[in-house]
């Protein structure tokens, strides 16, 4: 079965300190992995995806097969940074890509 | 810039009542999904369709239908509207492996 697990629904660090969201993953092909960003009153949006391998916002996650894990990371936080964020996970299925999302980890960077 | 719309960001409906929801998406997507969004549980599919008139249940099916007449459109239905159907509905249309999300609608039964 495809699943995306996010152990932790709330991460409270304060400004300037490294934060490290978890994402693991099972998947029995060769996956594609995102992070999606929900902002207070916002739309769910894109942050960032495996296959770019580029940092966005401050924002890197490396893919680790081995593991079957893409943590998100981010060396210092920002107070603007607070949001719901949520690893998705999209597999091919046929001829259509399934998308599947892990339960969110609400980020809080305190002053 | 992708546009996906849901007609309503607030319902409040009564027990009972059919309900719909529509998701409208201006980029020729094939792809489109439904999801509900609950605290604690993430975003759980509902729905999807990958073109016209084609539909796949998604992991909590139970007590939704959906219909998918025009490509750029993507409606939810909720047969008979519970109290545990109050949540966020969200919407997305998919170019390749990128999502792109409507603002959402949140129903509450009463």
């Amino acid at each position: 079965a495809q699943r995306v697990t996010q152990p932790e629904k709330l991460l409270s660090v304060f400004k300037g300190a490294p934060v490290e969201l978890k994402c693991n993953y099972s998947y029995s092909g060769s996956p594609e992995l995102f992070w999606y960003v929900q902002y207070s009153r916002q739309r769910l949006q894109l942050l960032l995806r495996h296959i770019s391998r580029e940092s966005i916002k401050g924002f890197t996650a490396d893919l680790n097969k081995g593991e079957t894990s893409f943590h998100l990371k981010k060396p210092f936080a920002q107070e603007e940074d607070s949001a719901m964020y949520y690893c998705a996970l999209s597999g091919l299925r046929g001829n259509f890509n399934k998308f599947y999302f892990g339960s969110g980890t609400k980020l809080n960077v305190k002053p | 810039d992708v546009k996906v719309t849901q007609s309503s960001r607030y319902l409040v409906k009564r027990t009972g009542e059919k309900v719909f929801l529509e998701c409208v998406q201006d980029m020729d997507h094939e792809n489109m999904f439904w999801y509900r969004q609950d605290p604690g549980l993430g975003l759980r599919l509902i729905y999807f369709s990958y073109d016209v008139k084609m539909k796949e249940k998604g992991d909590i099916p139970e007590g939704y239908s959906v219909s998918r007449e025009k490509k750029e459109r993507f409606s939810l239905i909720l047969e008979s509207a519970s109290t545990n159907q109050t949540s966020m509905y969200l919407c997305a249309s998919t170019l390749s492996t990128e999502a792109f999300f409507g603002q959402g609608t949140r129903l509450t039964v009463v």
